[in-house]
């Protein structure tokens, strides 16, 4: 499955908003209706953490200007309002089957 | 709490075999369906999955390392290593390993990773 996120580099502005797209090759709904779509973050110098499972959920102690969103091949991780702690690179994940495929990655920095 | 911290060798040379053991905490193969993944990070570049390994002894491998790569677990000691051999400086990367969650398949916690160079 081929993960394709866009933009690959956004500058945004302390409260404003940001908003990433994923796109996928084939749907990544199972049979049981959910869809198997990952967002993580990785701050510079940090592992990755979850930020939203299953499209639309969010992991533990993900602050809720974090959203996730999306069916099927089209999926998008909004952030209602950017903060100095955002920064670093968001990737999504596909783990509806094996091998997992990352996307490229998204850059976030702050204007 | 799930804890999970990955050790091993900084430097290889090429063709040699590179080994990082993740070790965890907070869960067990033994009594616990879940899984290990391991995803790799050439400098600057993006993730790369490159296995994941569950409870029941099932492992997956990414196609492009499955001939090289190999990873064993031990319950007993709350281990799982990753092998990868015939190694060239392209396997240069931060190898992280992370705990899979059942219900998802996401990687719900991860190690701190060891950057593992070949040279």
């Amino acid at each position: 499955i081929v993960m394709t996120q866009s933009p690959l580099s956004l500058s945004v502005s302390p409260g404003e908003p940001a908003s990433i797209s994923c796109k996928t090759s084939q749907s990544l709904q199972h049979s049981n209706g959910y869809n198997y779509l990952d967002w993580y973050l990785q701050r510079p110098g940090q592992s990755p953490q979850l930020l939203i499972y299953l499209a639309s959920s969010r992991a533990s102690g993900v602050p809720d200007r974090f959203s996730g969103s999306g069916s099927g091949t089209d999926f998008t991780l909004k952030i209602s309002r950017v903060e100095a702690e955002d920064v670093g690179v968001y990737y999504c994940m596909q783990a509806l089957q094996t091998p997992d495929n990352f996307g490229q990655g998204t850059r976030l920095e702050i204007k | 709490q799930i804890t999970l911290k990955e050790s091993g060798p900084t430097l290889v040379k090429p063709t040699q075999t590179l080994s990082v053991t993740c070790t965890f905490s907070g869960f067990s193969f033994n009594n616990d369906a879940t899984g290990v993944a391991w995803i790799r990070q050439p400098p600057g570049k993006a993730l790369e999955w490159i296995a994941l390994i569950y409870w029941d002894d099932d492992k997956r491998y990414s196609p492009s390392l499955k001939n090289r790569l190999t990873v064993t677990p031990d319950a007993s000691k709350n281990q799982v290593v990753l092998s990868l051999a015939n190694t060239d400086p392209a396997d240069t990367a931060t190898y992280f390993c992370a705990h899979v969650s059942w219900t998802s398949g996401s990687f719900d916690f991860w190690g701190q990773g060891v950057l593992v160079t070949v040279s």
